[in-house]
């Protein structure tokens, strides 16, 4: 069974970078397609891109500026850096695993992040 | 971008109930690349249908999906106390992928 975990500060300042970790467990990270997903409070979901092991990267063109994600197939974790973050950063981060028909089917438990001074 | 628009907004139903979920795309959906997922307070959203009609590992068989194009639905046959929550579908046919905004299924 394939489980993520998302880590990292729960707190960033504007303009600051937002940096998190997902830690797979019960499968490698050298396959299939590793992806970000976000929810504001109250709101709904925002795909934030994705990253195929080989390193190749589909970004969200409204945050593609601002978006960098990597692996690290060695710890079996891939992590997300979003920059000069604003309080519209403030959301629930999860990572995902996408399979080989790209359906977003493992999921993290998801990690608050609150961007404030 | 494909927008999702999900209708209605809230359904209020009762155990026991059909109920019928609606997803509508804003141009067809590339290899009918629809997915739905329950999500409920504090926690990750799940998995139920890909595919449009294909049931994830382990979904019981009252969550039924149907559709393509650019309409679909999600159906369960018969409301379990723990079905109520909020759905979503998704679409992965085309970059970016996106999520419709949601529909609350609570308890009349």
């Amino acid at each position: 069974q394939v489980q993520l975990q998302e880590s990292g500060p729960g707190l960033v300042k504007p303009s600051e970078t937002l940096s998190l970790m997902c830690t797979v467990s019960g499968g490698s990270i050298s396959s299939h397609y590793w992806s970000w997903i976000r929810q504001p409070p109250g709101k709904g979901l925002e795909w934030i891109g994705y990253m195929y092991y080989s390193g190749s990267t589909n970004y969200n063109p409204s945050l593609k500026s601002r978006v960098t994600m990597s692996l690290d197939t060695s710890k079996n974790q891939f992590s997300l850096k979003l920059s000069s973050v604003t309080a519209a950063d403030t959301a629930v981060y999860y990572c995902a695993r996408a399979n080989w028909n790209y359906v977003l089917d493992y999921w993290g438990q998801g990690i608050l992040v609150t961007v404030s001074s | 971008e494909i927008v999702l628009t999900q209708s209605p907004g809230t359904l209020s139903l009762s155990p026991g109930e059909r109920a019928t979920l609606s997803c509508r795309a804003s141009q067809s959906i590339s290899s009918n690349f629809l997915a739905w997922y329950q999500q409920k307070p504090g926690l990750a959203p799940r998995l139920l249908i890909y595919g449009a009609s294909n049931w994830a590992t382990g979904i019981p068989d009252r969550f039924s999906g149907s559709g393509s194009g650019t309409d679909f639905t999600l159906t369960i046959s018969r409301l379990e106390p723990e079905d109520f929550a909020v759905y979503y579908c998704h679409q992965y046919g085309s970059s970016p992928w996106t999520f419709g905004q949601g529909t609350k299924v609570e308890i009349k």
